[in-house]
C-alpha cells in the first residue's frame, strides 16, 4: 500500500527556516512526480510546489518563489520542503502529494500524507 | 495565471438529494481536471481525474463532467458520509490551482 508520511513541522520565528521531510514507501517513488500542498487553518488548499519524478524539473507558487526549494532523494525514498525566509502566512498544514501515473508532470494527485504543521510566529 | 472558481461556495441538502457542484477554468485546459474530497479533520481524498474519470474505489454516485472551461462534480444520491469540503484542481500546466472549495452539509 502506497503511504506518505511527513515530518519536520513545528513552531519557528519569522525569518526562520525549518526543513520538511516525507518518506515515501510502497510504490517506486523514483517513477513518480511528487508535490507539497499547504492548507492554513480554516482555509483552503493551496499546492505549493511540484519536482518531476528524477528531481530535474520543478515548479513553485508565486507565495513562495526565491524561499522554498523542493528536492528528492530517489535513493531515500524521501521528499523535502526546505523553507527559508518564513513569513507568519506560511503558517499551515503541509502536505506531499504523489502524482497519479509515473512519468508526467501533468497529473492529479492521488496519494497524500497525513499532514505536517508548520507555524511561524514570534 | 489560469483561476479556478467553484460555485456555491457552500450548500445545504437532504439525504438522497441530487448535488451538482461546478467550477469555472479562466482559459481552457481540456480535461485536466480533478475533484478532491476532504472530509471534516481529514486529508484530501482524489475523487475524479481527467474531469470524468473516477478514482478506484470511489463510490458511483459521484460523477464528473466537462471540457475546457466548465466542469461539473454531481453526487447523484447525498449520503451523511459525503459531508465534506470538495475541490477541484487544474493540472495542465504550472501552477497546479485549485478552487476555493465548496462545503457540502446535510440539512
Amino acid at each position: 500500500e502506497a503511504q506518505l508520511l511527513e515530518s519536520g513541522g513545528g513552531l519557528v520565528q519569522p525569518g526562520g527556516s525549518l526543513r520538511l521531510s516525507c518518506a515515501a514507501s510502497g510504490f517506486t517513488f523514483s517513477s513518480y512526480a511528487m508535490s507539497w500542498v499547504r492548507q492554513a487553518p480554516g482555509k483552503g488548499l493551496e499546492w505549493v510546489s511540484i519536482i518531476s519524478n528524477s528531481g530535474g524539473s520543478t515548479y513553485y507558487a508565486d507565495s513562495v518563489k526565491g524561499r522554498l526549494t523542493v528536492s528528492r532523494d530517489n535513493s531515500k525514498n524521501t521528499l523535502y520542503l526546505q523553507m527559508n525566509s518564513l513569513r507568519a502566512e506560511d503558517t499551515a498544514v503541509y502536505y506531499c502529494a504523489k502524482s497519479y501515473g509515473s512519468g508526467s508532470l501533468m497529473r492529479a494527485f492521488d496519494i497524500w500524507g497525513q499532514g505536517t504543521m508548520v507555524t511561524v510566529s514570534s | 495565471d489560469i483561476q479556478m472558481t467553484q460555485s456555491p461556495s457552500s450548500l445545504s441538502a437532504s439525504v438522497g438529494d441530487r448535488v451538482t457542484i461546478t467550477c469555472r477554468a479562466s482559459q481552457g485546459i481540456s480535461n485536466y481536471l480533478a475533484w478532491y474530497q476532504q472530509q471534516p479533520g481529514k486529508v484530501p481524498k482524489l475523487l475524479i481525474f481527467a474531469a470524468s474519470t473516477l478514482q478506484s474505489g470511489v463510490p458511483s454516485r459521484f460523477s464528473g463532467s466537462g471540457s475546457g472551461t466548465d466542469f461539473t462534480l454531481t453526487i447523484s444520491s447525498l449520503q451523511p458520509e459525503d459531508v465534506a469540503t470538495y475541490y477541484c484542481q487544474k493540472y495542465n500546466s504550472a501552477p497546479w490551482t485549485f478552487g476555493q472549495g465548496t462545503k457540502v452539509e446535510i440539512k
